[in-house]
This record gives structure tokens, sequence and C-alpha cells, in this order.
């Protein structure tokens, strides 16, 4: 089992519409999340971190963890053009001694006018 | 100023050839990495080093080999490459490799899209 699974999607919605974007995660000791937006030919910038459960928010944006169903969640409100982009969730696993980032697959959304 | 760069941006060659590509962050990071895109948007982590120091060496086929001559530079080398290697190869640093307190970031180039024919 992957560290971290996800939709690829893609998914396609009209502008001003909300956007749900989930992650599970298979180890209960992760304690940090993160979201990642990666533009087209460009590389992927932080967007979002919360540690362990509960919801963050950031305008438009909230990040939602439920540590309970090792579930994480980017919703998005008043979706705009401009939010299209590949949105990746990530954590942080600690191995041999240092922790690197474990990204999801990438889940690809298209926000149409 | 470009915080972490890449070049080249695009590299097209041949079937068992060699190449590399080079990468370097002017923000005073110890920690840099490489990552690989594949086509389906996955991005896997290949190596990182601290320090100039090798930290991170995941089950990457020993063709790749990561240089670090100083701790602001880490270059990639491939040897005899092959079409498999098709992919968008990402530069990345950060502060230190040693935690992530959920703040320090990964700050990532913009990619070499490696297309092997």
């Amino acid at each position: 089992q992957k560290e971290v699974e996800q939709d690829p999607g893609p998914l396609s919605v009209p502008e001003g519409a909300i956007v749900s974007l989930n992650c599970t995660y298979s180890n209960s000791a992760f304690q940090y999340f993160m979201w990642y937006r990666q533009y087209s030919r460009k590389g992927p910038e932080l967007l979002m971190y919360t540690y362990s459960s509960g919801n963050k928010e950031d305008g438009r944006f909230t990040a939602q963890v439920d540590k309970s169903s090792k579930y994480i969640s980017l919703f998005i409100r008043d979706s705009q053009p401009s939010d299209s982009a590949t949105y990746l969730c990530a954590v942080p696993l600690f191995s041999g001694g240092y922790n690197k980032l474990i990204f999801g697959a990438g889940t690809r959304l298209a926000v149409h006018p | 100023d470009t915080a972490v760069s890449q070049t080249p941006k695009y590299l097209v060659t041949q079937m068992g050839n060699d190449k590399s590509i080079k990468c370097e962050q002017n923000l005073g990071h110890d920690t840099m990495y490489w990552y690989k895109q594949d086509s389906k948007k996955f991005l896997k982590i290949m190596f990182s080093y601290n320090n100039k120091e090798l930290i991170i060496n995941e089950t990457v086929p020993n063709r790749f080999s990561p240089k670090s001559p100083d701790k602001a530079h880490l270059n990639l080398h491939i040897n005899s490459l092959e079409l498999g290697d098709s992919a968008v190869y990402f530069c990345a640093s950060r502060p230190n490799g040693l935690s992530f307190g959920g703040n320090e970031k990964l700050f990532f180039g913009s990619g070499t899209q490696l297309s092997v024919l």
C-alpha cells in the first residue's frame, strides 16, 4: 500500500463551484499534512499545511484532516479559472534518520468559465 | 531572481546517450533533492543531499548519479539513457533535511523535461 493515495481525476467544474480534493494515508503516525499546487510546466508550490486533526482556512482554501479515518481534504470555495492546476497532497515520512516528503499522485483540476 | 533554477528546461536525446541536468539554489538552503515526475504526474523522490552529503538514496538505477559540488548545487548525471527515463525531473531545496515542522516547505525548480527517443 502506498503511503498516500489520491484520485488523479481529472476533475472539471464550473467557475464558482466548491471543489473537494481528497487523499487517504496509511501511517497513523503522520503528523503534518501538506497541499502543493502545480501549474502546467511549473514546479509544485506549497499551498497549505496542517498539523494533526482539524481545519485550517486561508482565504478560499480550507485544509481538513480526519486522523480517525486517515483522510485529508482540500476545499476550494468560489473556484476560479486561475485555480486550474494539479493539486498534490504530501506527508513527511521519517526514514533512515531523515524526513522525506511523500506525494500523492496529484488531482488535475480544471475550472471553466 | 529565480530561487531554484534548473538547466536545461528541455532535453531531447537518443537512447544510450549520457546526459546531465544542473540545479542551483540561491536561498542558502542546506538540503537539496531530485524528484522524478512521470506522465501521470506522480512525483517520486530520488535523492537528497544535506550540506553536500548524500542522505536519501531511493531505489534508483545506478545509471543515475547525483553530485553536489557545494551546498548550492546538485547535479544529476544519467548514463545509458532508456526510454523509461522520459519524465520531468525536478530539483528542490529546503532549509534543512532533518525534520519537518510543517512550515518548512520545499522550493521547487521549474523542471527539466527529458525525452528519450
